[in-house]
């Protein structure tokens, strides 16, 4: 699985866009982008995932570099609700590594009213 | 779709004394998966099961460990003996076939005195 390198830590104000950012130079061609992210004391939550293309759903947005070698999730109106760790993973397309989720440690996004 | 539900929220034990937790998936998901997360870190991969098949664990998951699915339905994950670095928060998560997020619970938080 891919490496990824985030930011230990960022901030936003509410009401603007969150920008995170995620680093993952040794993803596979086969691998795909996910973003979970973690409210406190629940479990990790599917929020976007992606392999070259951009995608967007109804909870955020995700740029993929087209060298695949980084990515960007964009909250485009934070809410104090998005205070979270959020967490950048590779993950294989199909067989029976899909699924084994090498997590890391995430970037703690805090949303200031 | 109820989500995934786990049972207990909390369970505090004494080191030696043998714990079951019991994890029960989004009907018809036929993968299951089971994370152990410790304080300020990520979660963790331990084992992961295609329907009653357990088909890949983790060095973490030491002889003390054993997780089943009888019936390809609710997991139970048991560890005997417990030990005070088995403190952490254990997790299940299913998903569907194919390349689908993982839908997680909110957790066990296993705490051994």
């Amino acid at each position: 699985d891919a490496k990824t390198t985030q930011p230990p830590s960022m901030d936003c104000a509410e009401g603007r866009a969150a920008n995170l950012p995620c680093n993952h130079s040794t993803i596979s061609g086969n691998e795909y982008v996910y973003w979970y992210r973690q409210i406190h004391s629940q479990g990790p939550q599917y929020i976007i995932h992606g392999l070259k293309n951009n995608e967007t759903n109804e909870m955020a947005s995700l740029i993929i570099t087209e060298d695949r070698k980084s990515s960007t999730l964009i909250l485009p109106h934070a809410t104090l609700r998005d205070t979270a760790v959020y967490y950048c993973i590779g993950n294989p397309r199909g067989g029976t590594s899909y699924g084994k989720l090498t997590f890391g440690q995430g970037t703690i996004l805090t949303v200031h009213p | 779709d109820t989500g995934v539900s786990q049972d207990p929220r909390h369970k505090i034990t004494k080191r030696g004394q043998n714990v079951t937790f019991r994890c029960d998936p989004i009907s018809e998901h036929n993968r299951l998966y089971w994370y152990r997360q410790t304080l300020g870190q990520g979660p963790e991969f331990l084992t992961y099961f295609q329907n009653e098949a357990q088909l890949e664990k983790s060095r973490l998951l030491s002889d003390r460990f054993s997780a089943e699915r009888p019936k390809g339905s609710f997991s139970t994950l048991e560890i005997q003996r417990t030990e005070q670095g088995d403190s952490a928060m254990y997790l299940c998560a299913s998903s569907p076939e194919g390349n689908s997020p993982l839908h997680f619970g909110n957790g066990t938080r296993l705490t051994v005195t």
